[in-house]
């Protein structure tokens, strides 16, 4: 059974980088087959994509945070990486990983339990 | 960008069919998936590529896609079907980018 896990700091302070890892178990992230996304949820707020990534290090990114998104992948260690820069309070959400299925964008079938991500000095 | 409209909020009976909506821009053009989301969890997929179950979701839940409505369709609903649904699509037009709805609480009455 495929798992995702996000993991990082918890709290990240106004204009600095946020940084979180998504490790995958089960199943191996370097396949043809699939991209790996990143997905915020504010708090009582809806679902937002962030970004995703392919095995050979291709990426997609939402436009309206491409300039302060860089998605990662380490095939090696199975893990996939996002980072967030110049973040404020409204960067404060649940982050979630999730494996993108599909073509023209796909759909994401399995999620990570989400990791909350708290932006305050 | 394109844009994603779903109603705040549904209500149902138990043993009754709920219908939640998704509106976009000549919509059945494009490959609606939705999700389910209960309080506290991540998203589960319910359905892809308009109609497509994935395994372990009952049959209860189906999908439809035309013109600018597409539609998540629950049958014989159960008080566990309570939760937020959000629809998304992959809009190909000008820059790339993954677009979900504003999501729909349903209640079960």
């Amino acid at each position: 059974q495929l798992q995702l896990q996000e993991s990082g700091p918890g709290l990240v302070k106004p204009s600095e980088t946020l940084s979180l890892t998504c490790t995958v178990s089960g199943g191996s992230i370097n396949l043809s087959t699939y991209f790996w996304g990143w997905i915020r949820q504010p708090p009582g707020k809806v679902l937002e994509w962030i970004g995703s990534v392919f095995y050979t290090g291709s990426t997609h990114y939402k436009p309206s945070l491409k300039s302060r998104v860089t998605i990662s992948v380490a095939t090696s260690e199975n893990q996939f990486s996002l980072r967030l820069s110049s973040v404020t309070a409204a960067d404060t959400a649940v982050y979630y990983c999730a494996r993108v299925t599909g073509t023209g964008g796909g759909f994401f079938d399995y999620w990570g339990q989400g990791m909350l991500v708290t932006v305050s000095s | 960008s394109y844009v994603l409209t779903q109603p705040p909020s549904v209500s149902v009976a138990p043993g009754k069919t709920a219908g939640i909506t998704c509106g976009g821009n000549n919509i059945g053009g494009k490959s609606v998936h939705w999700y389910q989301q209960k309080p506290g969890q991540a998203p589960v997929l319910v359905i892809s590529y308009d109609r497509d179950r994935p395994s372990g979701i009952p049959e209860r839940f189906s999908g439809s896609n035309s013109g600018h409505t597409a539609t998540l369709t629950i049958s014989r609903v159960e008080a566990g079907d309570e939760a937020d649904y959000y629809c998304q699509v992959w809009d190909s037009s000008g820059d790339h980018d993954v677009v979900f709805g504003g999501g729909t609480k349903l209640t079960v009455l």
